[in-house]
């Protein structure tokens, strides 16, 4: 199947700060990309659409200030915590959309830990 | 998109076939049905999908009622790299929401 990375892996950062998460497709183009969330023991949560070009859209109860996406290119969206606080501590998780295949395809996660 | 009920989770024996059950009563017309799995820590892994017709690939087998108001995923000789959770999910061929899944035991 096609290739989903995610940089970096995991990171820690102190209270305040801003982090910045990389998705890319590797050998597809993704028009659409998408933005999940997992907190321990729960299920995935999305919180945002990613379309290359345009602004992204956001589900509901996701703060689109804090959580800024950037799909600049066809094989590039990044998702920025602006001042983030310990309970953005999560497990986030990207995707993107094989068109010719109607199949999504995940990157293996960012873990973040807010001090 | 149309909500799945799934049982939170199922045990299948090393070898033998792992079935797992998936409703779907609200689905409508032109809503697929998805299956991904998600080991722990990991980002999910596409299975399989389909619309009305029965699907196989070297993964899995999915059966969808002729009614589409539930379906079957299944496994045919699970193996212990099987353990994971399974996400049942209805989609429009666009985003796709998860509910909180089966999570597979599978034991020797």
């Amino acid at each position: 199947g096609a290739v989903v990375s995610q940089h970096p892996s995991w990171v820690i950062c102190k209270s305040g700060t801003s982090v910045k998460i990389e998705c890319r497709s590797l050998d597809f183009q993704a028009t659409t990309m998408f933005w999940y969330r997992q907190f321990p023991k729960q299920s995935l949560m999305l919180m945002a659409t990613s379309n290359e070009g345009s602004k992204a859209t956001y589900e509901q109860g996701v703060e689109k200030d804090k959580f800024l996406i950037n799909h600049a290119s066809l094989t590039l969206s990044t998702l920025t915590v602006t001042s983030a606080h310990p309970e953005d501590s999560s497990f986030y998780i990207c995707s993107g959309l094989e068109t010719s295949r109607d199949e999504q395809f995940f990157g293996p996660g960012t873990r973040l830990t807010v001090l | 998109d149309a909500k799945t009920t799934q049982p939170p989770s199922m045990d299948c024996a090393e070898g033998r076939a792992a079935n797992l059950p998936c409703n779907h009563s609200t689905i409508s017309g032109n809503e697929y049905v998805y299956w991904y799995r998600q080991i722990h820590s990991q980002g999910p892994q596409y299975i399989i999908h389909g619309l009305k017709n029965n699907e196989t690939n070297e993964m899995a087998s999915l059966i969808i009622t002729e009614d589409r108001k539930s379906s079957t995923l299944i496994l045919p000789h699970a193996t212990l790299r099987d353990t994971a959770v399974y996400y049942c999910i209805v989609s429009r061929r666009d985003k796709l929401i998860f509910g909180a899944g089966t999570r597979l035991a599978v034991h020797p």
